[in-house]
């Protein structure tokens, strides 16, 4: 049973457009969102949070929504930039701290 | 300051060795995570461990897999007797003891183990 679904595997944009990754959750527990960012040999990188009291958060370029009722999270890049090509992966962490489940990553490619 | 370093970042075994895998977690991190990340897929949990402590070890397979995580030195992923199923990217991240959740791990660069 995947908790964390990232269902489309890869997404291209042209630079300067907006990128829109898309995640869905299935455990009503979660209670924090995370986006992680990869490079290829590279470790995950962590990109942006959002508690589930809230919405929405920004940082500069990237902003993450949260529809708690329909358990469903998004990033967004705006504008996209040849450097975010990356894989993107979704998280979902309870309040208790410990381990963060994973989503399967989305592969964004911007092209310039 | 270094982050988290993992080593070695290549490992070649052939079936039945045996595989350790190295975590130095960043410098005043207590709390170490493995992940593994099969071929074409996302990232596994397979254990969450603290100084001498195995807090949550429910991801990890019940056999021929061991985690540690001494007072002094690395926190150590073992497996025994690999199989060509265990080749994958194995991930070490850590965060402070007062981590807030929505911070995020820090995750060393892995090691790719490649059993032939």
């Amino acid at each position: 049973d995947q908790q964390v679904k990232q269902n489309s595997p890869s997404l291209s944009v042209q630079e300067g457009r907006i990128s829109i990754l898309n995640c869905d959750y299935t455990n009503s527990m979660f209670d924090y969102f995370l986006w992680y960012k990869k490079y290829p040999a590279e470790g995950p990188t962590f990109l942006i949070s959002i508690s589930s009291i809230k919405d929405k958060n920004e940082d500069g370029r990237f902003t993450v929504f949260l529809n708690k009722s329909a358990k469903h999270l998004s990033l967004h890049i705006v504008p996209s930039q040849p450097g975010d090509s990356a894989v993107y992966f979704c998280a979902a962490s309870g309040s208790n701290a410990g381990k963060s489940t994973f989503g399967d990553g989305t592969t964004l490619t911007v092209k310039p | 300051n270094a982050g988290v370093m993992q080593n070695p970042r290549h490992l070649v075994r052939r079936r039945g060795q045996e595989a350790r895998l190295r975590c130095s977690p960043m410098k005043g991190h207590s709390h170490v995570y493995w992940y593994r990340q099969l071929p074409e897929e996302g990232l596994k949990f397979m254990v969450y461990l603290q100084k001498e402590n195995i807090i949550d070890e429910s991801g990890m397979p019940k056999e021929r897999f061991s985690a540690e995580f001494p007072k002094e030195g690395p926190s150590i992923l073992r497996i025994q007797q690999v199989v060509r199923g265990d080749s994958a990217a194995y991930f070490c991240a850590s965060s402070p003891l007062d981590r807030r959740v929505n911070y995020g791990y820090t995750f060393g660069s892995g090691t790719r183990l490649t059993v032939v």
